[in-house]
């Protein structure tokens, strides 16, 4: 089956250091890539919708200027998490999807991200 | 829009039973249904999915859902658990409309499995 790769698994970064996860597609070309948060005991949020080489869509409520998204190439998206402040603290995960048939997305095994 | 709808965010099983997890979905288009697992610290696994053709989806680890359009449902099944089973589940959908691409999850159900 098709591989996400999500780097790292953990980080701990201080307040107003930058963060920046890696997502890559192993086996396939990922025309979209979504990133989701994910808060203790509850659901995945969508943050954003990247396709390669244009602007990620955000959804409403996730400010772009502090969660950069860059999705250079058809296998590498990245979230950059600028300025970090304990209440970013959270897991994020990123899924990618070929962009063919039921358009299935294959999720990373996601990024824990403690800001101290 | 869509939406998901989990009855129930904690299930409680002993091993060898049955496991029923409900949802419960909303679309303005024909939907595609989806079970993901997700193991502690872990990002999610593909359990099944339904898109067209037979409404009883067989998936792995012995899972199985039926997509039931006048109920709008996706319940999903597992007739003996496992404890390796323990884990949370979440139902999600994805349109062909305006959400395009999207998933919607619904909030997960975490499934406990008594030995």
């Amino acid at each position: 089956g098709a591989v996400v790769s999500q780097h790292p698994s953990w980080v701990i970064c201080k307040s107003g250091t930058s963060v920046k996860i890696e997502c890559r597609s192993l086996d396939f070309q990922a025309t979209t890539m979504f990133w989701y948060r994910q808060f203790p005991k509850q659901s995945l949020m969508l943050m954003a919708t990247s396709n390669e080489g244009s602007k990620a869509t955000y959804e409403q409520g996730v400010e772009k200027d502090k969660f950069l998204i860059n999705h250079a190439s058809l296998t590498l998206s990245t979230l950059t998490v600028t300025s970090a402040h304990p209440e970013d603290s959270s897991f994020y995960i990123c899924s990618a999807s070929s962009g063919r048939g039921v358009n299935e997305a294959f999720f990373g095994q996601g990024t824990r991200l403690t800001v101290v | 829009a869509q939406s998901v709808t989990q009855l129930g965010s904690h299930v409680s099983v002993s091993e060898g039973a049955l496991v029923l997890l409900r949802c419960n979905y909303s679309s303005s288009v024909p939907p595609y249904l989806f079970w993901y697992v997700q193991y502690p610290n872990q990002g999610l696994q593909l359990l099944l999915k339904y898109t067209t053709g037979a409404t009883l989806v067989k998936g792995i680890n012995g899972f199985e859902a039926e997509f039931k359009k006048s109920e709008t449902s996706f319940h999903l099944t597992k007739p003996s658990a496992h404890m390796s089973d323990a884990a949370e589940y979440f139902c999600a959908v994805k349109g062909m409309g305006a959400a395009g691409n999207k998933l919607t999850f619904g909030g997960g159900t975490r499934v406990l499995v008594k030995p």
